[in-house]
């Protein structure tokens, strides 16, 4: 069972928006910086986003991400099939002294 | 730019201890500018933080785990390890070396390739 709370699966056409959402508390979310991560299967996770709504060297503007509250979410826009991939969300936990992730999210791009 | 690879056995039997190293390249072990983490995945599963060592040799370890683990540096070999104490199948996972672009981020922007780990007799 996972902190961070994550929708097992979302879909959507190439070319199509999708939001993936992450939800936490105060203990993680609300009060540290979350990141997100790529994962295609089969490889290491790929980081996408940092300190909330930052994208490194590299990572396309298709990909952003917000924080409000205890909840973040990422938005992919102009879907490829190359987005097909799991993604996760990740952040220090301050009640557990641990770094959390989310249970992840498996996106298709129908 | 770092790289980062883990090495060691791909099977270990029950209440064994898992050991794998992680070899960095492209900057120092000891530097300050970095810390060093270890992650798994079982197999369709999610990510779970094992734990974090710093230059200092200071660790933070997953409470779920923290009996059983040891992380250690090796500044002479620019190498980072990991030791699992008293494995069970529920300990076979991939198992992921990473670390940050600066000891302040909170984020992992360096990860190794992974090693799959399997627990069984």
């Amino acid at each position: 069972q996972s902190v961070l709370t994550q929708p097992p699966s979302v879909s959507a056409a190439p070319g199509q928006k999708v939001t993936i959402s992450c939800s936490g508390s105060s203990s993680d979310i609300g009060n540290n910086y979350v990141s997100w991560y790529q994962q295609i299967p089969g490889t290491a996770p790929k980081l996408l986003i940092y300190d909330n709504d930052n994208r490194p060297s590299g990572i396309p503007d298709r990909f952003s991400a917000s924080k409000s509250g205890t909840s973040a979410t990422l938005d992919i826009t102009g879907l490829q099939t190359g987005d097909e991939a799991d993604y996760y969300c990740g952040v220090w936990d301050t009640s557990l002294s641990a770094r959390v992730f989310g249970g992840g999210t498996r996106l298709t791009v129908l | 730019q770092l790289h980062l690879q883990e090495s060691g056995p791909g099977l270990v039997k029950p209440s064994e201890t898992l050991s794998l190293t992680c070899t960095v390249s492209g900057g120092s072990i000891s530097s300050s500018n970095y810390y060093w983490v270890w992650i798994r995945q079982p197999p369709g599963k999610g990510l779970e933080w094992i734990g974090t060592i710093y230059y200092s040799g200071s660790t933070y370890c997953n409470a779920s785990l923290k009996s059983r683990v040891t992380m250690s540096l090796d500044t002479s070999k620019d190498h980072f390890s990991l030791k699992l104490s008293s494995v069970t199948a529920a300990d076979t996972a991939v198992y992921y070396c990473a670390s940050p672009d600066s000891s302040s981020a909170t984020y992992y922007k360096y990860w190794g390739q992974g090693i799959l780990v399997t627990v069984s007799s």
